[in-house]
């Protein structure tokens, strides 16, 4: 079964610093691995997705992740912070199998992302 | 472009009561819809999936039931609410056989009292 970790329950960064957001994900073939962010009260919305070809994928709002395969991972980056990227963040990640179906998408339990004056 | 809508965002229901929630797809056909229950602190937990018309898929045993009356339609149901409905509802589509991209509605935030 595939299954999502994200370590870190709270990370705290002062506005224009830089941002890692860890996920490791469990799964034997080629992931499809996505990161949705989440304001308070809001749905999720997608920041970006790796489905294949280069390993490191650039979003919206100045984000990009890398997909590390030996590492099974697919942290979340930003240089710099703004104030208005505190939020919830979710790494989900979802596989094809061999026929060709899919079984929809494992989501991590989040970060919550506390942004400091 | 598509968007998703659900309705209503707030809810305060008493125990015992039924519920009904309703997530609509527009500007695309034949998506496949997906309800989930956020609880705080405990991610997204997927209830209920559907590939078509009238065909429901439930992934946890509970006292809640999905339909899907109309291609771009999805309803959420219980006909006697609990304490533990409580959380926030979001309903999700994908273009994708497999649901490997999924896009969200803004979501029903429910209390049960």
């Amino acid at each position: 079964a595939q299954s999502v970790t994200q370590p870190d329950i709270h990370i705290t960064v002062s506005e224009g610093a830089s941002l890692e957001l860890r996920c490791n994900y469990s799964y034997g073939a080629t992931p499809y691995l996505f990161w949705y962010v989440q304001s308070p009260g809001q749905g999720l919305q997608l920041l970006l997705k790796y489905f294949s070809g280069d390993t490191l994928v650039q979003g919206i709002k100045g984000f990009e992740a890398e997909f590390k395969r030996s590492q099974s991972s697919f942290n979340l980056r930003k240089p710099s912070v703004h104030w208005s990227d505190a939020a919830e963040y979710f790494c989900a990640v979802g596989a094809m199998y061999s026929g060709g179906g899919a079984d929809g998408l494992t989501f991590g339990k989040g970060t919550h992302l506390i942004i400091q004056p | 472009s598509q968007t998703i809508h659900q309705w209503p965002a707030t809810l305060v229901q008493p125990v015992g009561s039924p519920l009904s929630l309703e997530c609509t797809v527009e500007g695309t056909s034949n998506p496949n819809l997906y309800w989930y229950r956020q609880a705080a602190g405990r991610g997204l937990q997927l209830l209920f999936y559907s590939v078509g018309i009238g065909q429901i898929s439930s992934e946890v045993p509970q006292n809640l039931s999905a339909s899907r009356p109309q291609d771009r339609q999805f309803i959420l149901s219980s006909k006697k609410l609990l304490l533990s409905d409580s959380g926030f509802y979001l309903c999700a589509w994908s273009p994708l056989a497999g649901g490997l991209l999924q896009f969200f509605g803004p979501g029903t935030r429910l209390t049960v009292l």
